[in-house]
């Protein structure tokens, strides 16, 4: 089945600084990959997704790249601000039409400082 | 418009009993995944519904079962709780698998077994 690692698992920054979160998978099926943000004792949030006929995506300060040849995709935050401060998920999966199960990372504790 | 929404809150159970969480899924969601969120790591896929069918099933034993409703809600059922269950159950609901896949998560519900 498909594994998800990533890196690191806790990073620290200056407000205004960039942060980089990086995650490898598996299976070379899978074809969707996500990215969560958790508040200590909420919900996984969506914050980006990018698909695997696409190379980057941006929303404001967020940013997605995802190498397929590598196996590997990465989450970018630029002026980072203290409301940034949270657990940050990626997750893989393959979505076959009839099925599609998502396979989580670990997590990246971000603490962004003043 | 109504998220994603999850009961109970909280729930405290004694080993060896059994628990029923429930999961309303966002308006025009038709697809319902069941995750296990340990302390401190990334949620793990337990099984997904669509059409009142399980669609899918990752590593989790015959103690954990589910069910769809025909209005999409859905029930996870745990029997025989163990003490390693505890943790915050997350149900995610997603549009119709031909649509799309983006999954949307509920607030949880947290499981402490005693």
């Amino acid at each position: 089945g498909e594994n998800v690692e990533q890196h690191p698992s806790t990073l620290s920054v200056q407000e205004g600084d960039s942060a980089v979160i990086k995650c490898t998978y598996s299976d070379s099926a899978s074809n969707y990959f996500p990215w969560y943000k958790q508040e200590l004792g909420k919900r996984p949030q969506l914050i980006i997704d990018i698909r695997s006929n696409v190379g980057e995506k941006k929303d404001q300060r967020i940013a997605v790249t995802l190498n397929k040849t590598a196996k590997h995709f990465s989450l970018h935050i630029t002026e980072t601000q203290p409301e940034d401060s949270a657990v940050y998920f990626c997750a893989a999966s393959e979505h076959t039409g009839t099925a599609s199960k998502l396979t989580f990372g670990t997590g990246t504790r971000l603490q962004v400082t003043l | 418009d109504a998220g994603v929404t999850q009961s109970p809150t909280h729930l405290i159970k004694t080993r060896g009993q059994q628990v029923t969480l429930r999961c309303s899924p966002k308006s025009g969601h038709d697809t319902v995944s069941w995750y296990q969120q340990a302390l401190g790591q990334g949620p793990q896929f337990i099984f997904q519904y669509y059409e009142e069918e399980e669609r899918q099933r990752g590593n989790f034993p015959d103690r954990f079962s589910g069910h769809q409703f025909p209005n999409y809600s859905s029930e996870l059922n745990v029997n025989a709780l163990l003490l390693g269950d505890s943790a915050l159950y997350l149900c995610a609901s997603s549009e119709p698998l031909a649509v799309g896949d983006t999954q949307y998560f509920g607030p949880g519900t947290r499981l402490t077994v005693l």
